[in-house]
C-alpha cells in the first residue's frame, strides 16, 4: 500500500521556468493538500481540495495553481518559478470523520525544489 | 499571523527521562489538535491527537494534554528513547476552518543515549 506518492522528489529550476508537482493517493481519501516547509516557518498550507472537483486557497497560495484531476490525484503547478519558492513541498490527504474534521493527515515523502 | 506556535525550536533529553514539548494556539475556535513526528527526508507521520472535549489522551509512551483556558497543549514522551529524536509539529483545526490544518514551526527533539 503506497499511501501518498509525490513526484519528483528533487527538482532544480531556473527563475521563470514552470513545473508541476504530482501527487497521488491510494487510500480513497476525499481531501488532499499541498504544504510547503521552510526553516523556522513550519508547514504552511498552499492549496487544498476538500473533495473531487473543488479547490481552495490556503495560507500561501500566491504563485501556485492546483488541479484536482480526480479523487486520487492533486497536482501543484508553478507557472513562473521564483527563488522564494525554494522549499520542500508535501502533499497530504485525509478523510473527514462525519460532519467534523477529525481525520488525520497522511503525508507524502516530500519534493525538494530549488529555484536558482 | 501564526495561529499555532511552538516557542522551543529544540529540546535535548537524556534517554529514559521525560520529554515535554509545548504548543500554544490563538484561535479559540480550534477543536481538534494533533501531533506529528518528522524524520529527515521523510514526510510527517501522525503521532497522537486530542479533541477539545477531552483534556488528556494517552497512547503508550505518548500523552497529549490540552488546557483550553490557556490555549495550550503539550506532548509528554516517557520514557524517551533515542528513536524519538525527530522534529515534532503540533497542528490544529476546526469545523470553522473548513479542511485547513494549521501547523506550528516544530520542535527538534534530541534524545541522548
Amino acid at each position: 500500500n503506497a499511501g501518498v506518492t509525490q513526484t519528483p522528489k528533487f527538482q532544480v529550476l531556473k527563475t521563470g521556468q514552470s513545473m508541476t508537482l504530482q501527487c497521488a493517493q491510494d487510500m480513497n481519501h476525499n481531501s488532499m493538500y499541498w504544504y510547503r516547509q521552510d526553516p523556522g516557518m513550519g508547514l504552511r498550507l498552499i492549496y487544498y481540495s476538500a473533495s473531487e472537483g473543488t479547490t481552495d486557497k490556503g495560507e500561501v497560495p500566491n504563485g501556485y495553481n492546483v488541479s484536482r484531476l480526480n479523487k486520487r490525484e492533486f497536482s501543484l503547478r508553478l507557472e513562473s518559478a521564483a527563488p522564494s519558492q525554494t522549499s520542500v513541498y508535501f502533499c497530504a490527504s485525509s478523510v473527514p470523520s462525519g460532519g467534523l474534521l477529525t481525520g488525520e493527515l497522511f503525508f507524502g515523502e516530500g519534493s525538494r525544489l530549488t529555484v536558482l | 499571523d501564526q495561529q499555532v506556535k511552538q516557542n522551543s525550536p529544540s529540546l535535548s533529553v537524556q534517554e529514559g527521562r521525560i520529554s515535554i514539548l509545548n504548543c500554544d494556539y490563538t484561535n479559540s475556535m480550534f477543536d481538534y489538535f494533533l501531533w506529528y513526528k518528522k524524520y529527515p527526508a521523510e514526510g510527517p507521520t501522525f503521532l497522537i491527537s486530542i479533541s477539545s472535549i477531552k483534556d488528556k489522551n494517552e497512547d503508550g509512551r505518548f500523552t497529549v494534554f490540552l488546557n483550553k483556558s490557556a490555549k495550550h497543549l503539550s506532548l509528554h514522551i516517557v520514557p524517551s528513547q533515542p528513536g524519538d529524536s525527530a522534529v515534532y509539529f503540533c497542528a490544529a483545526s476546526s469545523a470553522n476552518t473548513g479542511n485547513q490544518f494549521y501547523f506550528g514551526t516544530g520542535t527538534s527533539l534530541t534524545v541522548i543515549p
